[in-house]
């Protein structure tokens, strides 16, 4: 089992949209947990971190359930520059290297 | 204030030959992480350097391999290149150890013809 699952993708979205990604981790040690952005051909960019009672950053919210060992990003309204790859982001232990799911694709329609 | 910085942009190799990639991270940062994004396998962990020494390694032959110098700055090398290390590498850069939020460099872009 993959360390960080996340839903295969692609979505397909019109403008206004929301749209939630999903993700497991499979280490119960997981410590750490963020949603990065990457755009076509670019670095990877922190979103957001995510903490166990749950956070909002304006349209995005992201939530974390541990016993489920289960992540989630939820945007709403969606706007056409939020077309990216989606990339789900757990450490852990007290291992520091940010262990990566292979991302989702997201491309919002006008 | 400078972001993670890494040259080259992109490199081209023949196969069998050495690579050296370099990154700077932002200042103030002590730890240096390298990832190897390949086509359709998402962000794959290399190296992790802190305060000069190597911290981790990801599930890669010892012919990657790096340093990182008193400035903080490091150095990827990929020794034998083979076809299949075609990838962009990434260096991110984090305050250190404890820190998580990690800042990426644009890449280099590494093609083994």
């Amino acid at each position: 089992r993959k360390e960080v699952e996340q839903d295969p993708g692609p979505f397909n979205v019109p403008e206004g949209a929301t749209v939630a990604f999903n993700c497991t981790y499979s280490n119960s040690a997981s410590q750490s947990f963020f949603w990065y952005r990457q755009d076509c051909r670019k670095e990877p960019k922190l979103l957001m971190s995510v903490y166990s009672s749950g956070n909002e950053d304006g349209r995005f919210t992201a939530q974390l359930n541990r016993a489920s060992q289960y992540i989630s990003l939820l945007i709403r309204d969606s706007k056409l520059s939020d077309s990216a790859t989606y990339l789900c982001v757990v450490t852990i232990g007290s291992n520091y290297k940010l262990t990566f799911g292979k991302g989702t694709l997201l491309t919002v329609n006008p | 204030e400078a972001g993670v910085t890494q040259s080259p942009t992109h490199l081209i190799k023949t196969r069998g030959q050495q690579a050296t990639l370099r990154c700077s991270p932002i200042s103030g940062h002590t730890s240096v992480y390298w990832y190897q994004q390949a086509l359709g396998l998402g962000l794959q962990f290399l190296l992790w350097y802190d305060e000069g020494e190597e911290r981790n390694r990801g599930n890669f032959p010892p012919r990657f391999s790096g340093r990182q110098f008193p400035n903080y700055s490091s150095e990827l090398n990929v020794n034998a290149l083979e076809l299949e290390d075609s990838a962009l590498y990434l260096c991110a850069s984090s305050l250190g150890e404890g820190y998580t939020e990690a800042f990426f460099g644009q890449g280099t872009r590494l093609t083994v013809v």
